[in-house]
Parts: structure tokens; C-alpha cells; sequence
């Protein structure tokens, strides 16, 4: 399966644990969007990364919430602290270069749960 | 104002008709558009690309007017495999910036 690959597909936390999700881009593919998506909302974007670098992290939570694409491996989102608003599926999307005119291609999500 | 706007819906119509949804979007320096079907619970899925000339794929047409800074989709014969959530979404300096989606219907 050569696609964009998110694990886990759900994840439960209890409030103030830490929630990571990691995405691995399809191959060739060296950057990275991540999105949220609330129940009944549209995706909202957090931020793209490029290997080893964050490019844009306009749409991120300033606190709590940080974003990795190292060389190796896959890109991780972390949330520290969970609070029940981060209940969301947060959906991975990667492309191959600038994506001017180049369409993204998206993981399952992973659906974060928090009690 | 929401850079891309839709009609949330429901759209709701009968199995075989012929329905056509708009997106309009507000900076004039967007570069690239495209319509995106989402299932519920499921990931977004590339429909289509959207192009001044148009783009047609079967029973789905898609045209962009860059003048009056719209989108549309027109879907034709519709099933009712088409019922799903449809976003549009537009592409500038890098950013995708995704509609909150039009949500269709397809009733037997």
C-alpha cells in the first residue's frame, strides 16, 4: 500500500495525558499537511512541514500542540495535556513538492477520543 | 469572511436528477481548485481538478470562474452512491484552504 499512512486509527486519552499521532507520507512524497476536523465541521489546517523543517504552523494551537517531520521516520503530532475540545480526527495529507496545482492525498485520520 | 465559502446543505435530491453546487472564494490570488468528496467518518478523496476551460470526468463537470470568483460542480444522472459531503478547495502560496463542504443527498 503505497498511500499516506496514519496511525493509530482511534486513540483514547484521559484528560491531561499525551495524545501522539503519526503520519507517514506516501513515497516520494517529502511534505506534510496536517488538518483537524471537529464532528460536523469542515478540516481546518495546523500546519505543513517539509523533512526536518516546519514551513507554516499559522493554524496550530499555540500551546500544547507541536508538530515533527524528521529525516528519518514518520511526521508526529503531539498534544500534551489532552482537554476534551482536542476530540477530533486529525487528518494527514502529503504531497510532493510545492503544491501548486499539485492535489494532496490523505491518510484514514486517526479519531482522538478524550474522557 | 471566510476565504472559501459553501452552502452547507443538505442538498436533497432524487435518484437520477441532475444537481450543481457553487463555492466562491475570496482572494483573487488563489492558484489552483479542486472539488473533494468526503464520506462520513472517512478522509477526504480527490474528486477533481477545476479549470477556467472546464473539466468534465464522466458525469461530473466542474468549472471555475475566476472573474466572479466561483466554483461549481455539476454532478448529472445522479445514484445514490453520490450522497457524501462535498468540499471545494483552493490552493495559494503553498496553503490549502478547504469550504466547509456541501453536503448531497442522493434520495431513492
Amino acid at each position: 500500500n503505497a498511500g499516506v499512512m496514519q496511525n493509530p486509527r482511534h486513540l483514547v486519552r484521559r484528560r491531561g495525558q499525551e495524545a501522539r499521532l503519526r503520519c507517514s507520507p506516501m513515497k516520494g512524497h517529502s511534505h506534510v499537511y496536517w488538518y483537524r476536523q471537529l464532528p460536523e465541521e469542515g478540516l481546518k489546517f495546523m500546519v505543513y512541514l517539509q523533512k526536518e523543517n516546519i514551513i507554516d504552523e499559522s493554524g496550530m494551537p499555540k500551546e500544547r500542540f507541536s508538530a515533527e517531520f524528521p529525516k528519518e521516520g514518520p511526521s508526529i503530532l503531539r498534544i500534551q495535556q489532552v482537554v476534551r475540545g482536542d476530540s477530533a480526527a486529525y487528518f494527514c495529507a502529503s504531497a510532493r513538492g510545492l503544491t501548486g496545482g499539485v492535489p494532496q492525498h490523505f491518510g484514514d485520520g486517526t479519531r482522538l477520543s478524550i474522557l | 469572511r471566510k476565504e472559501v465559502e459553501q452552502d452547507p446543505g443538505p442538498f436533497n435530491v432524487p435518484e437520477g436528477a441532475t444537481v450543481a453546487f457553487n463555492c466562491t472564494y475570496s482572494n483573487s490570488a488563489s492558484q489552483s481548485f479542486f472539488w473533494y468528496r468526503q464520506d462520513c467518518r472517512k478522509e477526504p478523496k480527490l474528486l477533481m481538478s477545476v479549470y477556467s476551460s472546464g473539466n468534465e470526468d464522466g458525469r461530473f463537470t466542474a468549472q471555475l470562474n475566476r472573474a466572479s470568483q466561483y466554483i461549481s460542480l455539476l454532478i448529472r444522472d445522479s445514484k445514490l452512491s453520490d450522497s457524501a459531503t462535498y468540499l471545494c478547495v483552493v490552493n495559494r502560496d503553498d496553503k490549502i484552504i478547504f469550504g466547509k463542504g456541501t453536503r448531497l443527498h442522493i434520495l431513492p
